[in-house]
């Protein structure tokens, strides 16, 4: 596609509740970071994927947070038994190439656990 | 990995230059400085990376002095459209995963 295309755009969840996040990247990029922007705060690393592999998940606040890639485009974050914290909305992004230079950001998916 | 320090926010008006100054003191030998835009309810949008002197492209220009140990956003003649939150970062940009570190930003607001 022409940009990073994340679905939903908007997510309702109740405590408790399990919830998927996708990620569509640009084709053929290689990288593919998750990040994690609380209100007014700058974005705050996830995970990091090279093609299938993930490579840094360093950033995973919790065992209740998974991600994975496994052909190499599409991405899913998904997070188990939602807590109030969690609400923050979720940006994926991509880069070309391995090395990371110029990050495409998708507009973000905004979770928030009532 | 280095850590910036930019201005919380910043007012401007329409037509002026905005400089926005972030500090880096421990910035390392591979690192570049990248300064991402980015609008409410929109991702991050990369705007200009340089690794020394001056480095313009055509929404900016990013002027980093010697020492590396700061750098200068420089936005020409603002619009309204340029309110924005102003992100510094620093980091390896050839290695592979490098977990950019996005920090605070600086939220400008161009006024009429």
């Amino acid at each position: 596609g022409a940009g990073v295309s994340q679905s939903p755009r908007y997510k309702v969840a109740k405590r408790g509740q399990d919830v998927a996040l996708r990620c569509d990247p640009i084709s053929g990029h290689v990288s593919l970071f998750w990040y994690q922007q609380a209100l007014g705060q700058g974005p705050e690393f996830l995970t990091y994927f090279q093609n299938e592999a993930q490579l840094d998940k360093s950033g995973l606040p919790s065992d209740r947070f998974f991600a994975e890639r496994p052909e190499g485009s599409v991405s899913t974050l998904k997070i188990q038994r939602t807590q109030q914290e969690d609400s923050a909305v979720y940006l994926c992004a991509g880069t070309r190439t391995v090395s990371t230079g110029e990050l495409f950001f998708g507009e973000g998916s905004r979770l928030t656990v009532l | 990995l280095a850590k910036t320090t930019q201005p919380i926010s910043m007012d401007s008006y329409e037509g002026q230059e905005v400089n926005i100054t972030c500090s880096h003191n421990n910035i390392a030998t591979n690192d570049y400085i990248t300064w991402y835009q980015q609008f409410p309810s929109q991702g991050p949008r990369f705007i200009i990376q340089g690794y020394k002197t001056k480095v313009t492209n055509e929404v900016a220009s990013l002027f980093i002095p010697a020492d590396r140990k700061s750098s200068t956003l420089s936005l020409p003649r603002v619009s309204l459209s340029d309110t924005a939150v102003y992100y510094c970062l620093v980091g390896d940009s050839g290695a592979a995963g490098n977990k950019l570190t996005f920090g605070g930003g600086t939220r400008v607001l161009v006024k009429p």
